[in-house]
């Protein structure tokens, strides 16, 4: 079974300029996140998807973020305008919901995003 | 504070030796807890949860402490291919995870 993956694996562009990331989940996992880590510090929630559906968007930094998952499947991420801080390792994630446990979330390679 | 706090190390351990280390979580309300394993520049990938009751899986043991907001794991008969960064997770609410800064561990022959 395919795992998540990510395009494009590294990006690197200028201040000012737009960048899309794509994520494609597991086959069939309802639930799909986003996560990122910038330098020296911790991995950090951005947003969740449940097909569709944004359920939560509170780790998003700012409006230069927009994310989409049009017909529950794959999801983009775009960033515009790209700032210096905004480098780092965009992670995706996907997951099915289990009846009484806590689903496991499975995480893509990542996209590392460089801005000059 | 930190919501999720590791020891960044690294821990030094000589093959074939035991190693503990532990994370502190700061929300008392969080629901359910992990261990990931992350390989330099690759993805977090899930080494195993963490029940109240403890848990082990092979040479790994992880316990959770709820009263003292702590959860630890141990490494057993550690491997060359054990090296790597060890992240504690925590689920507060929802599917959103809050991941410490991890714990690096350097296996050594």
């Amino acid at each position: 079974e395919a795992g998540v993956t990510q395009f494009p694996s590294h990006s690197v562009i200028e201040k000012g300029q737009t960048v899309t990331l794509r994520c494609d989940p597991i086959s069939g996992h309802d639930n799909l996140y986003w996560y990122r880590r910038v330098m020296g510090k911790e991995i950090k929630f951005l947003l969740h998807f449940v097909k569709e559906s944004k359920q939560d968007e509170s780790g998003m930094p700012n409006n230069r973020f927009l994310a989409e998952r049009t017909g529950g499947t794959y999801s983009t991420l775009k960033v515009q305008p790209a700032e210096l801080e905004d480098s780092g390792v965009y992670f995706c994630a996907s997951s099915q919901p289990q009846t009484g446990v806590q689903d496991t979330q499975y995480f893509g390679p990542g996209t590392r995003l460089t801005v000059l | 504070r930190k919501e999720v706090e590791q020891d960044p190390g690294p821990f030094n351990v000589p093959e074939g030796a035991t190693v503990a280390f532990n994370c502190t979580y700061s929300n008392s309300a969080s629901q359910s807890f992990f261990w990931y394993r992350q390989d330099c520049r690759k993805e977090p990938k899930l080494l195993m949860s963490v029940y109240s009751s403890g848990n082990e899986d092979g040479r790994f043991t992880a316990q959770l402490n709820r009263a003292s907001q702590y959860i630890s794991l141990l490494i057993r008969d550690s491997k060359l291919s054990d090296s790597a960064t060890y992240l504690c997770v925590v689920n507060q609410s929802g599917n959103k995870l809050t991941f410490g800064g991890g714990t690096r561990v350097l296996v050594k022959p």
